[in-house]
């Protein structure tokens, strides 16, 4: 079975704090993404990683960055945590889609979640 | 640029009722794919489906059956003779085709419907 584990479910910090969210997956897939989800907006692409030590942009990169050094572990980092990025965190990963024709076409797996909550 | 909505923000029905979730989107890509998912309490999202925009076949897996209408860009997932357990949050997403190497795009969700199924 597909595994991804996010380290926290709950997790409370201070304003101005550097906050690690990390994503370990055991089943060597290439592909991790993370997104934030928002009661009315859904959840929205913060970052992607289509393999080690490689990083893409999503629609809401803005006070985040992201770290992979290993295969199976993707870390999402904010920089100076604002309360405005009180949110619900999900981790995903994918095998990959070398066959370019037909991208998008594994699905993602998702992690439990982490409620992160900025004070 | 890729959207999905999700008209629907709560449904509820009584148990046994049959139940449809609406999903419409827009993609200028000729080769996308759609996907469901359920989001329970607990939090996780859980993969149910994906459908390739070549293949229009609809598909019934148990009491779930899924509707893809090319023409009118809708995806709409049914629940027959819905149970207490199928209480959710379900989110329809875009995945476009891309040639961009590895293929790492993102998923494009919809805001969500909060299914609730009442004993």
């Amino acid at each position: 079975d597909v595994k991804v584990t996010q380290s926290s479910r709950y997790l409370v910090k201070r304003t101005g704090e550097k906050v690690f969210l990390e994503c370990v997956q055991d089943m060597d897939h290439e592909n991790m993404f993370w997104y934030r989800q928002d009661p009315g907006l859904g959840l929205r692409l913060i970052y992607f990683s289509y393999d080690v030590k490689m990083k893409e942009k999503g629609d809401i990169p803005e006070g985040y960055s992201v770290s992979r050094e290993k295969k199976e572990r993707f870390s999402l980092i904010l920089e100076s945590a604002s309360t405005n990025q009180t949110s619900m965190y999900l981790c995903a990963s994918r095998l990959p889609l070398w066959d370019h024709k037909t991208p998008g076409r594994q699905p993602q797996h998702f992690g439990d979640g982490t409620r992160l909550s900025i004070l | 640029a890729q959207k999905v909505t999700q008209a629907q923000t709560e449904i509820s029905v009584v148990e046994k009722e049959d139940v449809t979730l609406d999903c419409v989107y827009e993609t200028r890509d000729t080769t996308y794919y759609l996907f469901w998912y359920k989001q329970p309490p607990s939090g996780e999202l859980v993969f149910l489906i994906r459908r390739n925009s070549f293949d229009e076949q609809n598909e019934i897996s148990g009491r779930y059956s899924w509707n893809f209408q090319k023409s009118t860009s809708s995806f709409n997932f049914t629940i027959t003779a819905s149970q207490v357990v199928d209480s959710a949050v379900y989110f329809c997403a875009l995945s476009e085709a891309r040639d961009s190497g590895g293929g790492a795009d993102g998923l494009t969700f919809g805001k969500g419907t909060h299914l609730i199924i009442q004993p």
